[in-house]
């Protein structure tokens, strides 16, 4: 598996609390993702980065933000967290944009 | 952006049947990807078709992408037990790398 892990695997939290997701590669990948993951919507892309300091928004990033301050971490925060953020939530690395994309094991948030 | 629907979303299976899932597209595609996923786990790439009409196997699974570009399949021959999951296509702009919705696949044994 290639080098890309997630943090924390589980969290549960309360509403209106801030949380923040970690990803880190070692891998040196330039593409970062971050995705959720619900039942009937298959991975809906929230946030991306192209590299340090260049990120952009996906399909789904209102309540989101992101940063990346280096190659290796790409963080995932919901200011402000709610019911609806409840999900599994998947980064995911690449060489290019539409090459190969690894997958980190996922961390499974509840906000209750 | 791209976007790619995956059809059907569900298929339930007896083992040794076949399976298809299809993705299809509005637009012309650079490439596609198809990943794996299986229950519990995270998804797991396959392949990337690039060129028009190209299909390739994968020992009972055989991946297509059409001749317009906009259309791909995954087809597994014989299914087992093992197959179980949910297959997802993928797409790749210049940078971002969006998905279909994945057909999830159950296997009776």
């Amino acid at each position: 598996d290639a080098g890309i892990t997630q943090s924390p695997r589980h969290k549960v939290t309360e509403t209106g609390t801030p949380v923040t997701l970690r990803c880190h590669q070692t891998e040196n990948h330039r593409y970062m993702y971050w995705y959720r993951q619900d039942p009937g919507h298959g991975l809906r892309l929230i946030h991306y980065s192209y590299g340090v300091k260049d990120t952009d928004k996906g399909e789904v990033s209102d309540g989101y933000s992101v940063s990346r301050s280096k190659t290796e971490d790409f963080l995932l925060t919901l200011e402000s967290a709610t019911s609806s953020q409840t999900s599994v939530y998947f980064c995911a690395i690449s060489v290019f944009g539409n090459t190969e994309a690894f997958f980190g094991q996922g961390t499974r948030l509840t906000v209750v | 952006g791209q976007q790619v629907m995956q059809i059907p979303q569900y298929q339930h299976v007896q083992e040794g049947e076949d399976f298809t899932t299809y993705c299809n597209s509005s637009t012309t595609l650079s490439n596609i990807q198809w990943y794996k996923q299986r229950p519990g786990g995270h998804p797991v790439f396959l392949i990337q078709l690039v060129k028009s009409g190209e299909v390739k196997k994968q020992k009972r699974l055989t991946f297509q992408f059409g001749e317009a570009k906009k259309n791909s399949s995954l087809h597994i021959t014989a299914t087992q037990t093992t197959d179980v999951g949910t297959y997802f296509c993928g797409v790749g702009g210049s940078e971002k790398l969006v998905f279909g919705k994945g057909t999830k696949l159950t296997v009776n044994p």
